[in-house]
């Protein structure tokens, strides 16, 4: 059973545009959610996080949006750049001792210029 | 340069055979981890460590065994017991299960082949 469900495995996006990229989860115990980005043949790097006592991180050109009643988050990238063109992978993680981090299936961004 | 090591990058298996991962890291990070990626299957818990000596099984464990011997080491064997074994590897390291340090850092990967 998927804890952390990414929907879409791909997305298009014209260089400029934002691109709106969703997570959802069922883990009610979930309270720190991350987004890696990952390149082919390469690991994922660390993008944006949050926690769950809030509902937005911005960094630059990411913005992530946490809404824990409906148990969803969407990654907001603005604006698109070729070089996003990437696999995003959302995960999640519950404060509790001993646990790991549970990925999504990730989302295929392409932008074309 | 601190970071998280994964060798070799590419590996074939062959029928029968166990193979082992390598992963090192000099972050001083005590919890180190392993995923698996398959095409539209993400990124798969095989089996975690917060501590030397001490490893618990994630979501795939079966077929794989790992040790924790050194703090800076995680090893992941495939033993011929893991019938799907074809997979990029990923090993991952954090600070622990702190609240605001579970953010893992990766390396390259390995991707392994059946023969």
């Amino acid at each position: 059973d998927q804890q952390v469900k990414q929907n879409s495995p791909s997305l298009s996006v014209q260089e400029g545009r934002i691109s709106i990229l969703n997570c959802d989860y069922t883990n009610s115990m979930f309270d720190y959610f991350l987004w890696y980005k990952k390149y082919p043949a390469e690991g994922p790097t660390f993008l944006i996080s949050i926690s769950s006592i809030k509902d937005k991180n911005e960094d630059g050109r990411f913005t992530v949006f946490l809404n824990k009643s409906a148990k969803h988050l969407s990654l907001h990238i603005v604006p698109s750049q070729p070089g996003d063109s990437a696999v995003y992978f959302c995960a999640a993680m519950a404060n509790q001792a001993g646990t790991a981090l549970i990925f999504g299936k990730g989302t295929t961004l392409s932008v074309s210029s | 340069d601190g970071g998280i090591t994964q060798s070799p990058k590419y590996l074939f298996r062959k029928e029968g055979q166990n193979v082992t991962l390598s992963c090192e890291q000099n972050l001083n990070h005590d919890a180190m981890y392993w995923y698996r990626q398959d095409p539209g299957q993400g990124l798969r818990l095989i089996y975690y460590s917060q501590i030397v000596n001490d490893f618990q099984k994630g979501d795939i464990a079966e077929g794989y065994s790992v040790s924790r011997e050194k703090k800076e080491s995680f090893p992941l064997t495939v033993t011929s017991a893991q019938k799907n074994p074809t997979a990029f590897y990923l090993c991952a390291s954090s600070m622990g299960d702190t609240p605001g340090l579970e953010k893992l850092f990766f390396g390259s990967g390995t991707q392994l082949s059946v023969l």
